[in-house]
């Protein structure tokens, strides 16, 4: 049983647009949702994170939403530039001590 | 500087020889794991280290193990390496359970 289901699976922007990711969670004890970026050949490197206190989390380009009742957050990358072109993971764990649970993925590519 | 290291980053083995992944850290984190991570697909855990402590994901295969020797080192161990063990394997560390996790580069292992 899929407890993240993340969407698309791929997208393609152009340079400067923006980029949405969403994911869907089903387990409500989750409480902590990482957004990670890999690149070709790299490991996933921490985004940016938010926790269901608040419902938004911008860092620079990168803003995370966040909607409790609907169990659902997504990932808004503003001016998409090339080098943002990664496959992005969201991810959800419960506090508890579980592990992540790990979205299917997104591969975007930003064309110039 | 990489703070989760692992080697190497490319290895090959041949089919049922066992063969060793080894993970290091700088960052003194109590917990580090290991994942599979397949062509496309997301992460998949296999087992992580709270301290000494070995804990083993329900659905991981027998053929994989582990051993931390001390904080800054774990290794994995693929006892006999089937033509599905092929994947990208990747170390991760966390201060605490539920805190954010710091993935290396992986390994990535080829099976002939």
């Amino acid at each position: 049983q899929q407890q993240v289901k993340q969407s698309p699976q791929s997208l393609i922007v152009q340079k400067g647009g923006i980029s949405i990711i969403n994911c869907a969670y089903e387990n409500t004890a989750f409480d902590y949702f990482p957004w990670y970026q890999q690149f070709p050949g790299k490991g996933p490197a921490l985004l940016i994170a938010i926790r269901p206190d608040v419902s938004e989390k911008k860092e620079g380009r990168f803003t995370i939403s966040f909607n409790k009742s609907a169990k659902q957050f997504s990932l808004h990358i503003m001016d998409s530039q090339p080098g943002d072109s990664a496959t992005y993971f969201c991810a959800a764990s419960k506090s508890a001590g579980n592990m992540l649970t790990f979205g299917g993925g997104t591969r975007l590519m930003v064309k110039p | 500087d990489a703070m989760v290291i692992q080697n190497p980053r490319y290895q090959v083995t041949q089919f049922g020889k066992p063969v060793t992944l080894s993970c290091s850290q700088t960052l003194n984190h109590n917990v580090m794991y290991w994942y599979q991570q397949k062509s496309s697909q997301a992460p998949k855990l296999l087992f992580h280290y709270y301290d000494k402590d070995f804990n083993n994901e329900a659905d991981t295969p027998d053929n994989f193990q582990s051993r931390r020797p001390n904080t800054s080192f774990c290794f994995l161990d693929i006892r006999s390496p089937g033509l599905g063990d092929a994947a990208m394997y990747l170390c991760a560390t966390s201060r605490q359970i539920n805190q954010p996790q710091h993935f290396g580069d992986g390994t990535r292992l080829s099976i002939l």
